[in-house]
């Protein structure tokens, strides 16, 4: 497997409280993604990074933020969680632009 | 834009029988594609890319720039085939994803 950690790999929150879940690697990749997975939807882009400080939006972007202040970390904070950011959200890596991607094992997270 | 479509979100087939998922895509510019599979507990992983040309597990993918798709074929399916299989676009870095199809082949 890739080097790419996602903790926690499960977590259980209540509704308007803030969550942040860390994807780690030691690839030293520059391409960071998180990605929320719901049935029916597939995997749907959250934010991405491509270089440390370097971040954009997905399409469901709307209720997180991100942080990448150094190459082995991306971030991904629910800053008042909902219920329907209820998901297992997958992190993945890649080294280059247009290349394979590796992906974490996902978390899953439970808004109650 | 770009944006992954599989219409597809069940496809249950007979072992031995033939297999092709279906992907289609809409970007303005010079696409790259893939598929990826998640077998059941285990992590997405890469199945093939276009470029590659390659046939993996017996799997294959054309990729049609006319009709704008990137189906993915197998001959012979197998009961190992069940899994959920994603059909991925590179474009304007980032990575975009297919709503997923998942197979089931059937003893």
């Amino acid at each position: 497997d890739a080097g790419i950690t996602q903790s926690p790999r499960h977590k259980v929150t209540e509704t308007g409280t803030p969550v942040t879940l860390r994807c780690h690697q030691t690839e030293n990749h520059r391409y960071m993604y998180w990605y929320r997975q719901d049935p029916g939807h597939g995997l749907r882009l959250i934010h991405y990074s491509y270089g440390v400080k370097d971040t954009d939006k997905g399409e469901v972007s709307d209720g997180y933020s991100v942080s990448r202040s150094k190459t082995e970390d991306f971030l991904l904070t629910l800053e008042s969680a909902t219920s329907s950011q209820t998901s297992v959200y997958f992190c993945a890596i890649s080294p280059r632009d247009r290349t394979e991607a590796f992906f974490g094992q996902g978390t899953r997270l439970t808004v109650v | 834009a770009q944006r992954v479509t599989q219409p597809e979100k069940l496809l249950s087939v007979f072992k031995g029988a033939p297999v092709e998922l279906k992907c289609n895509y809409s970007y303005s510019g010079s696409p790259e594609l893939f598929w990826y599979v998640q077998y059941s507990r285990q992590r997405l992983q890469l199945l093939l890319r276009h470029i590659s040309r390659e046939s993996i597990k017996g799997f294959t993918a054309d990729l049609n720039k006319g009709e704008t798709s990137f189906h993915l074929k197998k001959p012979f399916a197998q009961e190992e085939d069940s899994a959920m299989y994603y059909c991925a676009l590179w474009g304007a870095q980032k990575l975009v994803f297919g709503q997923g199809t998942r197979l089931t082949i059937n003893p």
